[in-house]
């Protein structure tokens, strides 16, 4: 069976840092884009980061930017999101999500997030 | 970046009934890739439909997607009790990959 499992979260007050990890099995994450997906209390979800196979690209949405760090361990089959300089408005529920694709011909189609962890909290607080 | 605006915000029917959500983007969708999930109460979000109107693996088939470019469309044909849930729209053709703010389908 295809999972993700993400750990991690905690009570942290504001200023803090956070790691937090998501263990997939079932497949090989170097082959996926991975993201990391955020839901406050009683909102709507919120994309957060990406990265691609191999670590050697990146993105951010804007209000994290600076502040946290996405990467990846093909190795251990692990991603990891590196959260620093936490704010209040950083508490949420966050997932870690696997971009499904096929490749034909040397070129890859995208299927949208088909794998989600169930989520870690972080909550942010003095 | 690309702005999702769902409508209507809540949807309240009954069991049996169809439902229809829509999902405007603020540009044109780069390839089509639009997704729809769903998401229960203290549950991680499902996917439904990618590329505007594939059903993922194991989704019945009253879950339909349709629309191209900015415009597009969830329908459900009969609601089943354990299809009331949240409905979000997400598009990953660009990133940010942005969501939609989420339609509630709610028993009436």
């Amino acid at each position: 069976e295809e999972q993700l499992v993400e750990s991690g979260g905690d009570l942290i007050q504001p200023g803090g840092s956070l790691r937090l990890s998501c263990a997939a099995s079932g497949f090989t994450i170097r082959s996926h884009w991975m993201h990391w997906v955020r839901q406050a209390p009683g909102k709507g979800l919120v994309w957060v980061s990406r990265i691609n196979g191999d670590g050697s690209s990146t993105n951010y949405a804007d209000s994290v930017k600076g502040r946290f760090t996405i990467s990846r361990d093909n190795a251990k089959n692990t991603l990891y999101l590196q959260m620093n300089s936490l704010r209040a408005e950083d508490t949420a529920v966050y997932y870690c999500a696997r971009l499904s694709v096929t490749t034909f011909r040397f070129y890859s189609y995208y299927h949208g997030m088909d794998v989600w962890g169930q989520g870690t909290t972080v909550t942010v607080s003095s | 970046e690309i702005v999702l605006t769902q409508s209507p915000g809540t949807l309240s029917l009954s069991p049996g009934e169809g439902a229809t959500l829509s999902c405007r983007a603020s540009q044109t969708v780069s390839s089509n890739y639009l997704a729809w999930y769903q998401q229960k109460p203290g549950q991680a979000p499902r996917l439904l439909i990618y590329g505007a109107s594939s059903r993922a693996t194991g989704i019945p088939d009253r879950f339909s997607g349709s629309g191209s470019g900015t415009d597009f469309t969830l329908t459900i044909s009969r609601l089943e009790p354990e299809d009331f849930a949240v409905y979000y729209c997400q598009q990953y053709g660009s990133s940010p990959e942005t969501f939609g703010q989420g339609t509630k389908v709610e028993i009436k």
